[in-house]
């Protein structure tokens, strides 16, 4: 079946920095990448929609230049936290439009993002 | 209010038992997505359903839009179907349940 390969699974990071999360569809085209994010004992909550080749779609209230979202190829879609500070501290999860999800729909693994 | 609405919130069940949630939602969509979210955090996408009924194995998931209501069913429940179910509407946007906690006892 279809796999999203969602990289790294857990990061502790210092605040200020940036981290970089990725998301890989090994085995299909992912023309479009969701970017989600969950607050413990929350739903999921879309952060912004990317398109290949084009600028992601933010949500309200979602900051753009601290939420950089890149979608470069077909396959590869990344979400880089800047300057992260202990509120950004969250899972965060990806899932592609394509593969063979029930829905149409496959989700990367997570990353859970602490920030210290 | 929120646009989906999912109940119950939490659900401890004996293993073998039928199990429903049920998903409400108050807004315009094009398709309910049911969606499974394991302790460690890994989503599996179950369901998309724009009407009628869906079935993969123990689940069945079925819709009415004129009632705005979906519900998600697992025949012959088991330990490994502990987790949570997120139901989702996908509209304008994107609308997410809160999620219904399953565990199922041996």
């Amino acid at each position: 079946g279809a796999v999203v390969s969602q990289h790294p699974s857990w990061v502790i990071c210092k605040s200020g920095t940036s981290v970089k999360i990725e998301c890989r569809s090994l085995d299909f085209q992912a023309t479009t990448m969701f970017w989600y994010r969950q607050f413990p004992k929350q739903s999921l909550m879309l952060m912004a929609t990317s398109n290949e080749g084009s600028k992601a779609t933010y949500e309200q209230g979602v900051e753009k230049d601290k939420f950089l979202i890149n979608h470069a190829s077909l396959t590869l879609s990344t979400l880089t936290v800047t300057s992260a500070h202990p509120e950004d501290s969250s899972f965060y999860i990806c899932s592609a439009r394509g593969g063979t999800g029930g829905s149409g729909y496959t989700f990367g693994s997570g990353t859970r993002l602490t920030v210290v | 209010k929120n646009e989906v609405e999912q109940s119950p919130q939490n659900l401890t069940a004996q293993e073998g038992e039928f199990i429903t949630i049920n998903c409400s939602y108050s807004v315009g969509i094009s398709a309910l997505h049911w969606l499974q979210q394991h302790p460690g955090g890994g989503i599996v996408s179950l369901f998309m359903l724009s009407s009628g009924k869906k079935k993969h194995g123990r689940l069945i998931a079925t819709i009415n839009i004129q009632e705005k209501h979906s519900s998600l069913h697992i025949t012959a429940s088991h330990p490994r179907d502990s987790a949570v179910y997120i139901c989702a509407a996908t509209g304008n946007q994107f609308y997410f349940g809160t999620g219904t906690s399953l565990t199922v006892i041996p």
